[in-house]
């Protein structure tokens, strides 16, 4: 099936720093990337959707000014997380789409765990 | 707008007892449904899907019938193992391409 990586695994960094994730996908051009980030215990909310080459689509309540998507070709997608604060911390999961249907699966990558100390 | 809502767990199963668990969802026109599975500390990973009325999708033995006259998309399983312990999230897409989780069911099977 199509595979998906997210890099780093995890990552701990300072407040006030700001970190990027990776994400691509291996073996399939992914038209557009999903970001996803997931509380402990809770279900995951979708942060932000990008198509290659055009700007992120945002959902409500998602800073995008603190939330940098970039998805700069069709293999990958990197989400930077800038100047971070503790309340920061959690489990980020991207996924990748070949086409842009309805019904196209979306795969997962495995997730970075982030925490701000 | 589009909802998904799944049983609250968690719920706890003996090695090879049955498994259902109720998915339910809310949506204009025809949704693709799937069910995904994540395992502890990792990723999500597609379990299985169904596109259409009456389909059913099935993958390591789990199986998930499109019911469109009761919005339902129930999993279930006939002997679960160890291993199948894990995090289970029904979800749907519709317009737009826009995944719509359940809150997860959390699947305990002790030997």
């Amino acid at each position: 099936g199509a595979v998906v990586s997210q890099h780093p695994s995890r990552v701990i960094c300072k407040s006030g720093t700001s970190v990027k994730i990776e994400c691509r996908s291996l073996d399939f051009q992914a038209t557009t990337m999903f970001w996803y980030r997931q509380f402990p215990k809770k279900s995951l909310m979708l942060m932000a959707t990008s198509n290659e080459g055009s700007k992120a689509t945002y959902e409500q309540g998602v800073e995008k000014d603190k939330f940098l998507i970039n998805h700069a070709s069709l293999t990958l997608s990197t989400l930077t997380v800038t100047s971070a604060h503790p309340e920061d911390s959690s489990f980020y999961i991207c996924s990748a789409s070949p086409g842009t249907a309805s019904t196209d699966t979306q795969y997962f990558g495995p997730g970075t765990r982030l925490t701000v100390l | 707008g589009d909802s998904v809502t799944q049983m609250e767990g968690p719920v706890t199963l003996s090695e090879e007892a049955f498994l259902t668990i109720n998915c339910t969802y809310t949506a204009t026109g025809y949704p693709s449904l799937f069910w995904y599975v994540q395992y502890p500390g990792e990723g999500l990973q597609l379990l299985l899907k169904a596109t259409k009325a009456d389909d059913k999708g099935s993958n390591k033995g789990f199986e998930a019938t499109y019911r469109k006259e009761t919005t339902s998309f129930h999993l279930e399983k006939g002997s679960v193992q160890v291993s199948d312990s894990a995090v289970y999230f029904c979800a749907l897409i519709h317009a737009g391409n826009m995944l719509t989780f359940g809150g997860g069911t959390r699947l305990m099977v002790k030997p």
